[in-house]
């Protein structure tokens, strides 16, 4: 597609209940990117993905955090029993060698 | 460790006056630098970046961004500002190349007076 495409743009889940993200990155984009962004502050690194291989993790929060790539091209974040720390916006990012990174319009998480 | 400080947390500008946001980076290695910008429920749109070349790079919207090394900063510009660049200015840095995550800023909140 002509750009990256989250879904759902907004959801609102109950303390305790599970979500899944998706991301549906540019075609052809190798690298994936999953970022955290709280209110007023700027993104934080979850996870990487190449093709279908996580090669970096060491964002992730708890272990109640998944992502997955199973065909190298659309990603699912999962959060398990989601908290309300969990809030915030899900940005996910898809790249070229040597060029930028294009991000999607995220996710906004509001667990209550 | 590596990191980017946006020292402004919020600046205000009049209307046609220029703009600078101020941004510095520690980072090991040559640093690819990046400039996005975030207006209210939107992802984030990349302005411009600098790889390597000329220290003085365009980007879109009018803004330029100059890469110094010896200051390790790269800061954004704008001669001539419209009230629709009012919106959340976001620096990062990364070492460019595909599979390295972006380091960001805290950010710039823009606001444009008339």
């Amino acid at each position: 597609g002509a750009g990256v495409s989250q879904s759902p743009r907004y959801k609102v889940a109950k303390r305790g209940q599970d979500v899944a993200l998706r991301c549906d990155p540019i075609s052809g984009h190798v690298s994936l990117f999953w970022y955290q962004q709280a209110l007023g502050q700027g993104p934080e690194f979850l996870t990487y993905f190449q093709n279908e291989a996580q090669l970096d993790k060491s964002g992730l929060p708890s272990d109640r955090f998944f992502a997955e790539r199973p065909e190298g091209s659309v990603s699912t974040l999962k959060i398990q029993r989601t908290q309300q720390e969990d809030s915030a916006v899900y940005l996910c990012a898809s790249s070229v060698p040597g060029d930028g990174y294009t991000f999607g319009s995220g996710t906004r998480l509001t667990v209550v | 460790a590596q990191s980017v400080t946006q020292p402004d947390i919020h600046i205000t500008v009049s209307e046609g006056a220029s703009l600078e946001l101020r941004c510095n980076y520690s980072y090991g290695a040559t640093p690819y630098l990046f400039w996005y910008v975030q207006s209210p429920g939107q992802g984030l749109q990349l302005l411009l970046k600098y790889f390597s070349g000329d220290t003085l790079v365009q980007g879109i919207k009018g803004f330029e961004a100059e890469f110094k090394r010896s200051q390790s900063s790269f800061n954004l510009r704008k001669p001539s500002v419209h009230w629709s660049d009012a919106a959340e200015y976001f620096c990062a840095v990364g070492e460019g190349q595909a599979g390295t995550a972006l380091i960001f800023g805290k950010g710039t909140t823009l606001s444009v007076s008339s």
